[in-house]
């Protein structure tokens, strides 16, 4: 059972921006930092952002991180077909002494 | 270019064991911190364990769900981690990945496929 809560979808149009939140405790999100993935159909995880709100070379200034208490979100501007994916936050967790991803979020593009 | 790649996943018994192994290049794998992460069959992604490198004295950590089942393992002379997991359960059954940190996930794994069936 993942401790961090993600909503199960979100849809937009291709140029839209699209959010998606993630809800932790004081144990993970609090205390650590917050790193996002992208997960293509049928493919290994890519990291999208690292450090709260940092972006690996080669992945879009459209992708953008922010944390804020016990809670993260990841925003995705000017939507694209090839966005659509499912996107799992993930943190270290204290209490559990282990990293923890959220229940992710499949992102679908209308 | 960095690589990882998992080989040993099939299929075994319950109660039964399985090796996986992931074999790095690419980067100084003696250096980092390897990652076993797993993923059932439309699920989400569960991390299953750590080992951080030698001058972390390769301390390992792991989820509660595989906490005294799992080992991890690394021979940094063959830039190779491994995953030794025994008293597999059905619910065991994933897509095992290996992956590196420290500043996220950067790098993973094709993924091995582990069933647990009888």
């Amino acid at each position: 059972q993942s401790v961090l809560t993600q909503p199960p979808s979100a849809s937009g149009t291709p140029g839209q921006r699209v959010t998606i939140s993630c809800s932790g405790s004081s144990s993970n999100i609090g205390s650590n930092y917050v790193y996002w993935y992208q997960q293509l159909p049928g493919t290994a995880p890519k990291l999208l952002i690292y450090r709260n709100n940092q972006r690996p070379s080669g992945v879009p200034d459209r992708f953008s991180g922010s944390k804020s208490g016990t809670s993260a979100s990841l925003a995705i501007s000017g939507l694209r077909s090839e966005d659509e994916a499912d996107y799992y936050c993930a943190a270290w967790d204290d209490s559990l002494s282990g990293q923890v991803f959220g229940t992710g979020t499949k992102v679908t593009v209308l | 270019e960095v690589q990882l790649v998992e080989s040993g996943g099939g299929l075994v018994q319950p109660g039964g064991s399985l090796k996986l192994s992931c074999a790095a290049s690419g980067f100084t794998f003696s250096g980092s911190a390897m990652h076993w992460v797993r993923q059932a069959s439309g699920k989400g992604l569960e991390w299953v364990g750590r080992i951080r490198s030698k001058a972390n004295s390769y301390a390992t950590a792991y989820a509660a769900s595989v906490k005294g089942r799992f080992t991890i393992s690394r021979d940094d002379s063959k830039n190779t981690a491994y995953l030794q997991m025994n008293s597999l359960k059905t619910e065991d059954t994933a897509v095992y990945y290996c992956t590196r940190s420290p500043l996220g996930f950067d790098y993973w794994g094709q993924g091995t496929l582990v069933t647990v069936s009888s």
